[in-house]
């Protein structure tokens, strides 16, 4: 079983359309993440839900919106997508403590056209 | 504010010759260190971890670190390079001033190119 699933793997869509990735976690973890890596491959963290609470809120366009339905599933929807909105995405979950180690996803690729 | 700093973006070994990964990283406070490995069109995985106690932590597929606190570094190593081992690596640290959010930042990456 996997461990972080993220779907769809790949996304190609139109400009201005809105679009949905979702995100599930079967290690009981309570915190879960959204990193966008960028096509230079920097990773930068973008939200962060602990026990369905939003406790990271990184400066994102508000197009973009979480939902945590509960601590096992994080799900991201993207509004009015843009050509920069192009990216990896990565879904990661752990454990709330000090000893951050994440679990990632395997990401999904967003193609804006 | 917290950042983390990988020397080289791209690292070219021969296969069975030494793996030496940069990382620093600017922190006031000690931070929690990380590797991690990202394979293509794959998720990061983690290597190995410092978060307390001893500096030399040894990690999965032969990958060690050491904690330099005077040196504000956690250099990645391996004596002996695999084939298998060509894949991107990147550094991590908690940001302290996120308090217990756990938020990890990090730096960008190096591609570790292994020769037969």
């Amino acid at each position: 079983d996997t461990a972080v699933s993220q779907t769809p793997k790949y996304l190609v869509t139109q400009m201005g359309n809105d679009k949905s990735i979702k995100c599930e976690q079967n290690l009981g973890h309570d915190t879960m993440y959204w990193y966008k890596q960028d096509s230079k491959k920097f990773l930068k963290i973008m939200f962060s839900y602990n026990n369905k609470e939003l406790i990271i809120n990184e400066t994102v366009p508000n197009r973009f919106s979480p939902k945590s339905p509960d601590k096992a599933h994080l799900n991201l929807h993207i509004n009015s997508l843009e050509l920069g909105d192009s990216a990896v995405y990565f879904c990661a979950s752990s454990h709330w403590d000090r000893d951050y180690g994440y679990t990632f996803g395997s990401g999904t690729r967003l193609t804006v056209v | 504010a917290q950042s983390v700093t990988q020397l080289g973006s791209h690292v070219s070994v021969s296969e069975g010759a030494l793996v030496l990964l940069r990382c620093n990283y600017s922190s006031s406070v000690p931070p929690y260190l990380f590797w991690y490995v990202q394979y293509p069109n794959q998720g990061l995985q983690l290597l190995l971890k410092y978060t307390t106690g001893a500096t030399l932590v040894k990690g999965i597929n032969g990958f060690e670190a050491e904690f330099k606190k005077s040196e504000t570094s956690f250099h990645l190593t391996k004596p002996s390079a695999h084939m298998s081992d060509a894949a991107e690596y990147f550094c991590a640290v908690s940001d302290p001033g996120s308090g217990n959010t756990g938020k990890l930042i990090f730096g960008q990456g190096t591609t570790l190119q292994v020769k037969p």
